[in-house]
C-alpha cells in the first residue's frame, strides 16, 4: 500500500476558482509535509512545507495540516492557468532515511 | 542559486544493455539522490548518497547500481534495460539531511527502450 496517498487524481477547476488537493499518511511517525509542482516536462519545485497543526499561507497557496489524522491539504484560491500542473505531496518520517512521494493530483486550470 | 544538470537529456537504449546517467550540481550540496518517475506521476526513489563516496539504496533499487565520485556529482546506472521501458529519472540534491530540506530537482532523463 502507497504509504502517502493523495486525493483526488486529477481535479479540473474554472479559472479563479479554488482547489483543494488532498494527501494522507498511512504512517504515524509522519515529521514534514512537503508539496511540491511540476509543471508539464518540467521538474518537480517545492512549493510549501509544514511540520506543525494549523494553517501556513503564501500568496494564493494555503496548507492546512491536522498531526493527529495525518492529514494535509493544499488550497489554491483564484486559480490561474499557470497553475495547471501535477501537484505532488511526501513526507518524512522520524528516524526515516527518505522521503516518501505520492502518486500526485494533476490539476487543470480551465480558462 | 545554484543548478543541477543531467546528461543526456534523451536516452535510447536496446534491451539488456548497461546504460548510465549522469548529474552534475553545483549548489555544494551534501545529499543526492536518483527518482524514477513514470507517467507524469509520483516519484520512486532508487538510490541517494548523503555525502561523497556514501550509497544508500531506496524501495526500486533493484536492477540500477549508483556511483558518487566527487560531491558534486552522482551517476545512475540501469544494469540491464528492460525492453519497452520508458520512464523519467530525475536527480535531485539538498543541503543536508535527507528529511529536512528543500529538494533541488534537475530537468530529467528520459530513458526509451526498444
Amino acid at each position: 500500500q502507497q504509504k502517502v496517498q493523495q486525493s483526488p487524481e486529477s481535479l479540473i477547476v474554472p479559472e479563479g476558482g479554488m482547489a483543494s488537493l488532498n494527501c494522507t499518511s498511512s504512517d504515524r511517525n509522519v515529521d514534514y509535509f512537503w508539496w511540491y509542482r511540476q509543471h508539464s516536462g518540467k521538474s518537480p519545485k517545492m512549493l510549501m512545507s509544514i511540520f506543525s497543526n494549523g494553517e501556513k499561507e503564501e500568496g494564493r497557496f494555503t496548507v492546512h495540516l491536522n498531526k493527529a489524522s495525518l492529514h494535509t491539504s493544499l488550497h489554491i484560491r483564484d486559480s490561474q492557468p499557470s497553475d495547471s500542473a501535477l501537484y505532488l505531496c511526501a513526507a518524512s518520517y522520524q528516524g526515516g532515511r527518505a522521503l516518501i512521494f505520492g502518486t500526485g493530483t494533476t490539476v487543470s486550470v480551465s480558462p | 542559486g545554484g543548478i543541477i544538470t543531467q546528461t543526456p537529456k534523451f536516452l535510447i537504449g536496446q534491451e539488456g544493455q548497461k546504460l548510465t546517467l549522469k548529474c552534475q550540481q553545483n549548489f555544494n550540496h551534501d545529499t543526492m539522490y536518483w527518482y524514477r518517475q513514470d507517467s507524469g506521476k509520483g516519484l520512486r526513489l532508487i538510490y541517494y548518497s548523503i555525502t561523497e563516496n556514501d550509497l544508500q539504496k531506496g524501495d526500486l533499487s533493484e536492477g540500477y547500481d549508483a556511483s558518487r565520485e566527487k560531491k558534486s556529482s552522482f551517476s545512475l546506472t540501469v544494469t540491464s534495460a528492460q525492453k519497452n521501458e520508458m520512464a523519467v529519472f530525475l536527480c535531485a540534491s539538498s543541503i543536508r539531511g535527507v528529511n529536512y530540506a528543500e529538494q533541488f530537482f534537475g530537468p530529467g532523463t528520459r530513458l526509451t527502450v526498444l
